[in-house]
Parts: C-alpha cells; structure tokens; sequence
C-alpha cells in the first residue's frame, strides 16, 4: 500500500513561476526523501529531511516537514523548463515492519513551460 | 549519466523465454534493490540484498528471481513472465546496509530496463 500522497496529481507552471507539491504519509517516519524522475529515466535523489527536522534547504528547493500532521511540501523557486518531471516523495517506516522499505507516494507530475 | 548501470535498455520476451537483467555500481555501496515500475505509477520494490544477503522480497512471485554473486553486482533471472509483467524495472543502491542506522540514506537509480512480454 502507498505510504505517501502526493498532491497535485499534476501542476503546470510557466518557467519563473514557483512550485509547489505536498505529500502526506500515514506512518511514524524516521525521515522523508524527494526524488525526480524523468520521463523513462531513473530516479534523482533531490533532498532528504529527518523526522526531527522542520525545514530543509538546496539551491532552488526547500522542504518542509510537519510530523504532527504528516505532511512535507516540496518548493522549486524561480522554476526552469528543465524541471519538467515527475517528482515523488519516499518515506521509510519507523516501528515494524520491513527495515529499508522506502515507499514512494504516486507522484506530482510539473510542467514547466518557456 | 547514473553511477548505476542496467543493461539491457529495452528487453522483449516471449512467456517461454529466460532472460536476466544485470545492474553494477562501483560507489562501494552495500545495499541493492530492485523496483518494478508500471507507466504513470510509482515504483514498488521487489527486494533488497544487503551485504549480498537477501533481506528483503516483497512477496514476489517465484517467476522472477535475484541474485547477487558480489558487492557490485545484481541480477534479476526472469523466467515464464506474462505480459502483466511488462514494466520499467529499476536497480538501485544505498550505502549501508540492513541493521545499521542506514536506512536514511538516499538511493542511487539506474536508468532501468524497459521489459515488454509478448
């Protein structure tokens, strides 16, 4: 079952424009990763927060994480057509089940048009 | 470019054929994973090996079986798959492996291999 929840489904921009995506969770984490994936490629580690951080920064993004309401934000400032991409938040769990079973949300796909 | 590397890019196979798919990296990482990953969906992982051992298997169906002869390298045997199966299928490392404080560390994708059954 998804752990994460990302939303929007999808968001579209005009390049300079800020994003920014959310993602929910259900359980107790130990930390919170955001990647992006091109389309077809592999996926990019972007950003890891850990549960006892609330704010995290590099370069153009910035992650938010609110343990209280499971929730983190991902934000692309000053966004570039490069950024096009599907972006997916990743939780692991932290009491039982399988130790390094990273789970990925169902993605926020960005547009970024010139 | 990735650190990780998968071959082949593109494999179509029949529901009779054997076939692998072979993923290396040489960062020295002790963790390896493999992901299945249906169009507009996001990846759902099969297994991990850490320190060569199988640690993980997302109770996968026996058609699909891995195998990691050493540190830097994991393979995937495919055997009587069906065409539901076809999908991206990524490998991934981290760091650390299983039992340590590790799981906090990022993974490191390949570009995958893109499977069609016919």
């Amino acid at each position: 079952s998804q752990q994460g929840e990302e939303d929007p489904q999808a968001l579209s921009i005009q390049e300079g424009e800020n994003a920014t995506m959310n993602c929910s969770y259900k359980t107790s984490i130990n930390n919170l990763q955001w990647y992006r994936q091109n389309s077809g490629r592999g996926l990019v580690h972007l950003i890891l927060i850990r549960s006892n951080e609330r704010e995290k920064h590099s370069g153009r993004l910035r992650v938010t994480l609110d343990t209280s309401k499971k929730s983190s934000s991902l934000l692309i400032t000053a966004s570039r057509a490069a950024d096009t991409a599907s972006y997916f938040c990743a939780t692991d769990r932290k009491y039982g089940g399988s130790q390094g079973n990273l789970i990925f949300g169902k993605g926020t796909k960005l547009s970024v048009k010139p | 470019d990735t650190e990780v590397t998968q071959t082949p890019k593109h494999l179509v196979m029949g529901m009779t054929n054997k076939k692998s798919l072979k993923c290396e990296q040489h960062m020295g990482h002790r963790a390896m994973y493999w992901y299945k990953q249906k169009a507009k969906k996001p990846p759902e992982l099969m297994f991990v090996y850490s320190y060569e051992k199988l640690s993980i298997n997302e109770s996968v169906p026996s058609r699909f079986s891995p195998e990691c002869p050493n540190s830097s390298l994991l393979n995937l045997h495919l055997h009587a798959l069906q065409p539901e199966d076809s999908a991206l299928y990524l490998c991934a490392s981290s760091q650390d492996g299983a039992g340590l404080s590790s799981y906090n560390s990022p993974l490191h994708f390949g570009n995958g291999t893109r499977l069609t059954v016919t």
